[in-house]
């Protein structure tokens, strides 16, 4: 059974810093990863899409590698800002469904 | 503008009581989804759609029941012998057959117990 699991859990850093956030999963067998920014009590929003077959995707100051053989993602923010401050979660696709992590907490401030 | 909605934003739920919750999507996409969320934790699925007239249970399916009569909406209702209704409810939508579409979701339900 897929597990996805992110560390840390929680994250608090100054503006300006790099951050990376790390996800990790146990079965190789997937159609895809993505990335999702989720506000407090808001829905989710999509942030990045990584085809099983590619390496990574970049959109504005986010970049997002995934390592397929070793069951692993993670989502780089370069010159974080406040407005950053959200939860981050990541999903993998299987044949029909995607299965969550528990999100890292990230909190940037000025 | 075209999107997920989501209502109502809160509801709340008496002993014994069944609530259904509405989810209407205007992207034209086949495939859908409701997700519970708990505090802390990431999002279970409940159950899902990919097709009108069929919908599958998720890992979570016991105590709820879905319809998918049109391609445009897919109610959730809670019934009462889920225990532990209380969570924040999402609903998600994305092409079928296309595993380079993200998903999309709507902003949730809270549902509380009275």
């Amino acid at each position: 059974k897929q597990e996805v699991t992110q560390i840390p859990a929680a994250l608090s850093v100054p503006e300006g810093e790099n951050l990376v956030l790390n996800c990790s999963f146990t079965d190789s067998a997937i159609y895809n990863l993505q990335w999702f920014r989720q506000d407090p009590g808001k829905g989710l929003t999509s942030l990045l899409l990584i085809q099983s077959s590619q390496r990574e995707q970049t959109s504005g100051r986010l970049n997002a590698s995934l390592d397929k053989s070793s069951g692993r993602s993670t989502l780089y923010i370069a010159a974080s800002q406040p407005g950053d401050s959200a939860t981050y979660l990541c999903a993998v696709r299987d044949a029909d469904k995607l299965i969550f992590g528990t999100g890292t907490r990230l909190q940037v401030f000025p | 503008d075209g999107g997920i909605t989501q209502s109502p934003k809160y509801l709340f739920r008496k002993e014994g009581q069944n609530v259904t919750l509405s989810c209407e999507q205007n992207l034209n996409h086949d495939a859908m989804y409701w997700y519970r969320q708990d505090p802390g934790q990431g999002l279970r699925l409940i159950y899902y759609s990919q097709i009108v007239n069929d919908f599958q249970k998720g890992d979570i399916a016991e105590g709820y029941s879905v319809s998918r009569e049109k391609k445009e909406s897919f109610p959730l209702t809670v019934t009462s012998a889920q225990k532990n209704p209380t969570a924040f409810y999402l609903c998600a939508s994305s092409m079928q057959g296309h595993t380079n579409q993200p998903q999309h979701f709507g902003d949730g339900t809270r549902l509380s117990i009275l």
